[in-house]
């Protein structure tokens, strides 16, 4: 069975620090994906990122950053000077590669609730 | 716009009502979700449709029932709700370029009083 762990439920954080959203997983596959969604005060749960298990190159997207570890069954995001607008909920995710009816359905993390104070 | 409109946002209704929460993508995707958001609980998954068949339903309560006359629009019919159903109900469909990859509506607020 699957299971992904965000053990921070909540970080408070002053604007211009870094900040490391944990996540880790669980899984009997070889091979899966590894998500990370934001979700807004507004509701929508936004894509922000996929890896595949067999790629643990490190990814960099302007002030966000994805360590994947796969030693350590972690997939860890990193906001690098944070702002007021990152305040959101972030979702870990985890899906298996075979599509289960023809559908990747994802396991989610709890979230963790990032309050970026100005 | 985030392709995938949910109505209503928010609805209220009591324990006796019978309502439908609607979910439409023109993304062209042909899987989409219905997940339920509680307050301090993670994300339940609910349904699963692809190309209008149910291929996933997670236990959920016959009180829920979910409807998929079109890749394009899915319902959620609700009956004789109980208060522990007030959450948010979300609903996604999956990409077919990126796989796995969710795009979500912004919710629908349900309170059952």
């Amino acid at each position: 069975a699957q299971k992904v762990t965000q053990a921070q439920t909540e970080i408070s954080v002053v604007e211009k620090e870094d900040v490391t959203l944990d996540c880790v997983y669980e899984t009997r596959d070889t091979t899966y994906y590894l998500f990370w969604y934001k979700q807004p005060p507004s509701g929508e749960l936004v894509f922000l990122i996929r890896r595949n298990s067999f790629d643990e190159q490190n990814e960099i997207s302007g002030r966000y950053s994805w360590n994947f570890q796969k030693s350590t069954s972690s997939f860890n995001f990193t906001i690098t000077a944070s702002q007021v607008v990152d305040s959101a909920v972030y979702f870990c995710a985890l899906s298996e590669a075979i599509a289960s009816g023809g559908s990747y359905i994802p396991t989610f993390g709890r979230g963790t609730s990032l309050i970026v104070h100005p | 716009e985030t392709g995938v409109t949910q109505t209503p946002r928010h609805l209220v209704m009591g324990m006796t009502n019978k309502k439908s929460l609607k979910c439409e993508q023109h993304l062209g995707h042909n899987a989409m979700y219905w997940y339920k958001q509680s307050a301090k609980k993670p994300l339940e998954l609910m349904f699963v449709y692809n190309f209008k068949e149910q291929t996933e339903n997670n236990s959920v309560p016959s009180r829920f029932s979910p409807e998929c006359p079109n890749s394009s629009h899915l319902f959620l019919h609700l009956h004789t709700l109980q208060p522990e159903d007030s959450a948010l109900y979300l609903c996604a469909s999956e990409g077919t370029s990126v796989v796995g990859e969710l795009f979500f509506g912004e919710g629908s607020r349900l309170t059952v009083l």
